[in-house]
């Protein structure tokens, strides 16, 4: 069965350390990964997405995820935290052209001053 | 640049009043979702649909139906609404064509029943 798993419901950082929020899926095909976003009262936004290509992919503000297909972990990570990455993270995995799409659920990321 | 609006942010209904949520997608996309999403449950779909006047049942479709009349609209209708469909209400869409299958999200809809 398919399901995603993301590590940590919580994650505090200071402002200017790295940010690591993990996530695993379990999966019989070859998936298609993602990152979101969602800061409040707003939708989602996609911050990367791996699709088989390169196994590191770089998002939008500075974040990238490695794709290990041996650990079946796609963790987003980011160099320095800033304020304004506060928010909430979802990891998603999608099959089959986008019809099944499984959402983790969600790393909300404090950022400390 | 893609994007799915969501015409009403935020909305109070009265019990058993029928609702109407519009999602337009300006990018030709095939598929449009709905989600809703709640404390402690995460993203639940509700309907999709793959094709203009076809709908597929989600995960939670009791109590909701939709409409696929044109290609970029897709409205869910709460029929009569109740206060456990307190929520916010997130529309998405995408395109199925080779390994592209990204789903774009609008702003939500926060939706109270009182």
């Amino acid at each position: 069965a398919q399901s995603v798993t993301q590590l940590d419901s919580h994650v505090s950082v200071s402002e200017g350390t790295p940010v690591l929020l993990r996530c695993n899926y379990s999966s019989s095909y070859s998936p298609s990964l993602f990152w979101y976003v969602q800061h409040p009262n707003k939708g989602l936004q996609l911050l990367l997405k791996y699709t088989s290509a390169a196994t590191l992919v770089k998002g939008i503000n500075g974040f990238e995820a490695e794709f290990k297909k041996s650990e079946t972990s796609f963790h987003l990570t980011k160099p320095s935290a800033h304020m304004s990455d506060a928010a909430e993270y979802f990891c998603v995995v999608s099959y089959t052209g986008g019809f099944k799409t499984i959402f983790g659920a969600g790393t909300r990321l404090f950022v400390k001053a | 640049d893609v994007k799915v609006t969501q015409s009403s942010r935020y909305l109070v209904k009265r019990t058993g009043e029928k609702v109407f949520l519009e999602c337009v997608q300006d990018m030709d996309h095939e598929n449009m979702f709905w989600y809703r999403q709640d404390p402690g449950l995460g993203l639940r779909l509700i309907y999709f649909s793959y094709d203009v006047k076809m709908k597929e049942k989600g995960d939670i479709p009791e109590g909701y139906s939709v409409s696929r009349e044109k290609k970029e609209r897709f409205s869910l209708i709460l029929e009569s609404a109740s206060t456990n469909q307190t929520s916010m209400y997130l529309c998405a869409s995408s395109q199925t064509l080779g390994l592209e299958n990204t789903i774009y999200f609008g702003e939500g809809s926060w939706l109270t029943v009182v």
